[in-house]
This record gives structure tokens, sequence and C-alpha cells, in this order.
């Protein structure tokens, strides 16, 4: 059974860095032709779709975010990361990392994250 | 594309039928899904392709719909289907969620 779990700190300065980590198991990111995501949830905002990547690298970004973040993988530690720039109390929220079953659907979710972003 | 979701809270009693709505502000085809949300928990794949249930999920779980109006329906409440729906388009990038619908014990 596919599992991922989210990792990082939880609490960040506010125009610092923002960086999670999502370990994978019961599966190969490597070996899989499918892309990992990264979503967040806020009660102000819902779901928002952060961004995505192959084993190969190959990224796609949601355009409202795409300066501030990156999305790297590491195939070696079966795991992917999420960094988030100039961090503001907007970016407090849930972070969950996910598996793409296609498209933009996501069928396999961590538990979460939960980042607060504050002095 | 904003996606609107109806109503915000339906109580429904164990056993009867719950019909979702929700309505996206421009055609999206069938490029939907839906998904549960219980507290505490991640959200969980239900529908995707507007009507195509996800594995593992009772067939009490129907979706339906193309274009903008979409319906999620159950058609035998269970204890455990009491949680937040999201409906969810794919269609044109990056993808919008709807603010959900609470479904509670009435």
């Amino acid at each position: 059974q596919l599992q991922l779990q989210e990792s990082g700190p939880g609490l960040v300065k506010p125009s610092e860095t923002l960086s999670l980590t999502c370990a994978v198991s019961g599966g190969s990111i490597s070996r899989s032709s499918n892309y990992w995501a990264w979503i967040r949830q806020t009660p102000g905002t819902g779901l928002e779709w952060i961004g995505s990547i192959y084993f190969s690298g190959n990224t796609h970004y949601n355009p409202s975010l795409k300066s501030r973040v990156t999305v790297s993988v590491d195939t070696s530690k079966n795991q992917f990361s999420l960094t988030l720039t100039s961090a503001t109390a907007a970016d407090t929220a849930v972070y969950y990392c996910a598996r793409v079953l296609r498209q933009l659907i996501f069928d396999y979710w961590g538990r979460g994250s939960l980042v607060t972003v504050s002095s | 594309i904003v996606m609107t979701q109806s109503p915000a809270t339906l109580s429904v009693s164990p056993g009867e039928r719950a019909t979702l709505s929700c309505r996206a502000s421009q055609s999206v085809s069938s490029n939907l899904a839906w998904y549960q949300q219980k507290p505490g928990q991640a959200p969980r794949l239900v529908i995707y392709a507007a009507s195509t249930r996800a594995t593992g999920l009772p067939d009490r779980f129907s979706g339906s719909g193309s274009g903008t109006e979409f319906t999620l329906t159950i058609s035998s409440l269970q204890s455990e289907d009491f949680a937040v729906y999201y409906c969810q388009q794919y269609n044109v990038w990056p993808g919008t969620f709807g603010q959900g619908t609470k479904v509670e014990i009435k």
C-alpha cells in the first residue's frame, strides 16, 4: 500500500523559507509513471494545488505561487520536497503531499503537516 | 474557473440519499473530481472523470454531470460517509476546488 508522509518545521518566521519533505513508501518514485504533488489547505482559501514533479525532475507550478515555489525530487531517498520563499501569514496552512493519478487528480495523500508562519 | 458547491451543509439521516451539487463558472467537460474529507484527515478521492469511482469506493457513491453542472449522490448514507465533500475541476490549469459541502447527521 502506497503511503506518503510529510515532515518539516511546524513554525516558520515571516519572510523566511518554508521547507517540507514527503517520504514515499510502498512504491518507487523512480519507477512510477505518476507525478507527485503538493497541495495546501487553509480555512480561508480552501484547497490549493501548489506544484507537481516527475521523477525526471520535470515540474509544474501554480502560477499564483510560481515565483516563490520550488519542488524537487530525490529518487535515492524516494522523497520529494517543497520550498516556499518569503513566507507570510497567508502561507499558514496544512500542507499535503499526494500522488497524481493523472492530470491534477490526487489519489493518494499524506496525512498533512500544519505550518504556521508567525514571529 | 470558480467552483460553487451547494448546499453548504446537508443534514441527512442514516440510510437516506444525499445529493450534492457542484457548478463550474465555465465548462470543464467531464474533468471533475470529488473528494471526501473527515476531521483531521486528508481528502480522499471519491470520483474522477465526473462519474468514475475511485479504487475501493463502494457503489453507493455515484457521480454525474458534464459541462458546468455536476452531482455526487450517496444512495444510502452510512455513518462513515458523514464528512465534507469537495468538487475539483482539472480541465483548466491550475485546477480549482469548491468550498465544500458538509454532510451531517440529521
